[in-house]
């Protein structure tokens, strides 16, 4: 089972440019959610996804954009990297029936420099 | 909002020994809680969960967790440690149907000394 799947494993931008994140998941989990890490700190939601077509904000969600064309796709994009941007970017997903934990892809390493 | 408190970052024991990390959550309602590890280099794994029923939970590897509602804690143990426990340990709560996004605390990095 591939699980949660996140391209690319690692990316080096320079201020000002754009890019877009990828997550795939092949479990037919309708929730899914992108979070980053910053050294020293736990996981923080940037933006969730409730189903196709729907998304909402995290708690950081500044500076990101999101789209869920599929249930099995959710893209996030930079438009204008800032090096406070430079973190690691999980994305997880789970099933839309109570009581199921999310499951986590192994991570984009994006510095910006 | 939801806040979740891990009281120590960095854990240092030999193996062998007993292990307790603590985690603190402060939310008024019905909470999930979690714990998840992360090896170096990997991406988060659950260890176990808590929805609801017993609250004396065990999950995979030995480790297990005690919710006490009294207190707002989901501690994590496990009686003997090795030394590919070394790893960092997250505890997370959600809310309302678990559906909503994870709140973490800040993680714990466990270091076992051979």
């Amino acid at each position: 089972n591939a699980g949660v799947t996140q391209t690319p494993k690692f990316r080096i931008l320079k201020i000002g440019q754009s890019m877009t994140l990828q997550c795939t998941q092949d479990m037919n989990h309708n929730y899914m959610y992108w979070y980053r890490q910053d050294p020293g700190m736990g996981l923080k939601l940037i933006y969730y996804s409730v189903g196709a077509g729907i998304t909402d904000k995290g708690e950081v969600p500044n500076g990101y954009n999101v789209s869920r064309s599929t249930t099995e796709d959710f893209p996030l994009r930079l438009e204008l990297a800032a090096p406070s941007q430079t973190s690691v970017y999980f994305c997880a997903s789970t099933h839309r029936l109570i009581n199921q934990p999310q499951h986590f892809g192994d991570g984009t390493r994006l510095s910006i420099l | 909002a939801q806040s979740v408190s891990q009281h120590n970052h960095h854990v240092i024991l030999s193996e062998a020994a007993s292990l307790e990390l603590g985690c603190n959550y402060s939310y008024g309602g019905t909470v999930n809680l979690f714990w998840y590890v992360q090896y170096p280099g990997q991406h988060l794994q659950l260890l176990l969960k808590y929805f609801s029923g017993d609250p004396l939970v065990k999950g995979i590897k030995g480790f297990e967790a005690e919710f006490i509602k009294s207190k707002f804690s989901f501690n994590l143990r496990k009686p003997s440690v090795q030394w590919s426990d070394t790893a960092e340990y997250f505890c997370a709560v959600n809310s309302g149907g678990g559906a909503d996004g994870l709140t973490f605390g800040k993680g714990t990095h466990l270091i076992i000394q051979p």
